[in-house]
């Protein structure tokens, strides 16, 4: 079985200020890894994934995240955080024997941006 | 084109009460996902149609909840008679094709609430 941990439930930040949202998983299997951010009244969308290859993973607005496969994580981060970037963030992943779509999620990361 | 329409937005009904949540995936998606969030908690996969099928249902709780995709478009699932723990937010994604590492495109989510 999967099971994905996200460390810490809030993240308040200063806009502009650099970021890290932490995600932890375990697997006895290898798995795929992704990151979703859900924007207030809109539904989930794909940040990232990390499929194999490089360990950095390069997202959709500024963001990144790294796999380390022998500390089970794949934190994401921003060098400088915006207004607009107030969400909650959803570490994912996926074993490779799944057949589509079955994601096994974290219980989400609240990021509040201040100005 | 449209993204993944979830209707209602809200729902509160009482405990023994059915309710009915529908989804429409974006067009030509074949594959369509069930999940739901219990308030707090992390996501959790429910089920998942390819066309009318159900591919994978290992998510479902119990037999009060009926999922139905007839004709391979929209889909829709039925809680009867609804409890008090059934309260929380109900996702759908779609994906056009069936992989592992897939990106899924989500609704934003029905929120039940169950008193």
């Amino acid at each position: 079985a999967q099971s994905v941990t996200q460390l810490d439930s809030q993240v308040p930040v200063f806009e502009e200020a650099p970021v890290e949202l932490r995600c932890n998983y375990s697997s006895s299997v290898s798995v795929y890894l992704f990151w979703y951010v859900q924007y207030p009244n809109q539904g989930l969308q794909l940040l990232l994934k990390y499929l194999s290859g490089s360990t950095l993973v390069k997202g959709i607005n500024g963001f990144e995240a790294e796999f380390n496969k022998s500390q089970t994580s794949f934190h994401l981060r921003k060098p400088s955080v915006h207004i607009s970037d107030t969400a909650e963030y959803f570490c994912a992943v996926s074993p490779y024997y799944n057949q589509g779509g079955k994601l096994i999620f974290g219980q989400g990361t609240e990021l509040s941006v201040k100005p | 084109e449209a993204g993944v329409t979830q209707f209602p937005s809200h729902s509160v009904i009482e405990k023994g009460q059915t309710v009915t949540l529908r989804c429409d995936p974006i067009s030509g998606h074949d594959n369509l996902y069930w999940y739901r969030r219990v308030m707090g908690k992390e996501i959790k996969f429910l089920l998942h149609f390819v066309k009318e099928s159900k591919q994978d249902e290992s998510g479902m709780p119990n037999n009060r909840f009926l999922a139905e995709r007839t004709g391979g478009t929209y889909s829709t699932l039925k809680v009867q008679p609804a409890e008090l723990e059934d309260s929380g937010v109900y996702f759908c994604a779609s994906s056009r094709i069936i992989a592992t590492n897939e990106k899924l495109f989500f609704g934003s989510g029905t929120q039940l609430s169950v008193l």
